[in-house]
């Protein structure tokens, strides 16, 4: 079945240290790949996207996300979190020819410990 | 603040009530999303609209119904509400044309709590 996974559903990491988040799909062609970060209380925000082209992608507060096709994988990465990064990320994919419409993984809530 | 509005924040209401949450999409986009997001079923897509005309329609139910206006905001309709439809819901727009495949921009959600 088509689906999107994120394993980890909570990931504790101190400020300063680096940070992976991974996101693996399951679809016969290679969809377009985003990840969004939630708040509390807050709406989702792209930090970035990925639709073709060079693997590695940089994004916004620092983020970057690599694709590897072989893996069905798009993790998500920072080499330094601050407190404010402490949120729950979400990766989301666009099937090809799926519509536009975005199918979600379920969320890796971040603590980060000072 | 992505440029997406939504409307109320809050809302609490009783089982069986009928409900409208409403949306503004970014200037220019001419495509909205609904999403909802829930403890047990996560974030989940909804409904599309495009200029006015639905466009893809996702797990939403029967009690469930959007529009999209004239002047391109849109309105979610949620009817004979129970308790599990206690959500976030999430509206989203899209810059391009129907098939293009640009971002989505989220606006800040409505919290829905149905007593």
């Amino acid at each position: 079945a088509q689906s999107v996974t994120q394993p980890d559903i909570h990931i504790t990491v101190s400020e300063g240290a680096s940070l992976e988040l991974r996101c693996n799909y399951s679809y016969g062609a290679t969809p377009y790949l985003f990840w969004y970060v939630q708040s509390p209380g807050q709406g989702l925000q792209l930090l970035l996207k990925y639709f073709s082209g060079d693997t590695l992608v940089q994004g916004i507060k620092g983020f970057e996300a690599e694709f590897k096709r072989s893996q069905s994988s798009f993790n998500l990465r920072k080499p330094s979190v601050h407190w404010s990064d402490a949120a729950e990320y979400f990766c989301a994919v666009v099937p090809s020819g799926a519509g536009n419409k975005l199918t979600f993984g379920g969320g890796t809530r971040v603590l980060v410990k000072p | 603040d992505s440029g997406v509005t939504q409307t109320p924040k809050h809302l609490i209401t009783a089982t069986g009530q009928r409900v409208t949450l409403r949306c503004s999409p970014r200037s220019g986009d001419l495509s909205v999303y609904w999403y909802q997001q829930s403890l047990d079923q996560g974030l989940q897509f909804l409904i599309h609209y495009y200029n006015g005309e639905e466009r893809a329609k996702g797990n939403i139910l029967e009690r469930f119904s959007a529009q999209q206006f004239p002047d391109l905001h849109s309105e979610l309709n949620l009817s004979s509400l129970e308790l599990g439809d206690s959500a976030l819901y999430f509206c989203a727009s899209r810059a391009g044309g129907a098939g293009s495949y640009n971002e989505q921009f989220f606006g800040p959600g409505t919290r829905l709590t149905v007593l």
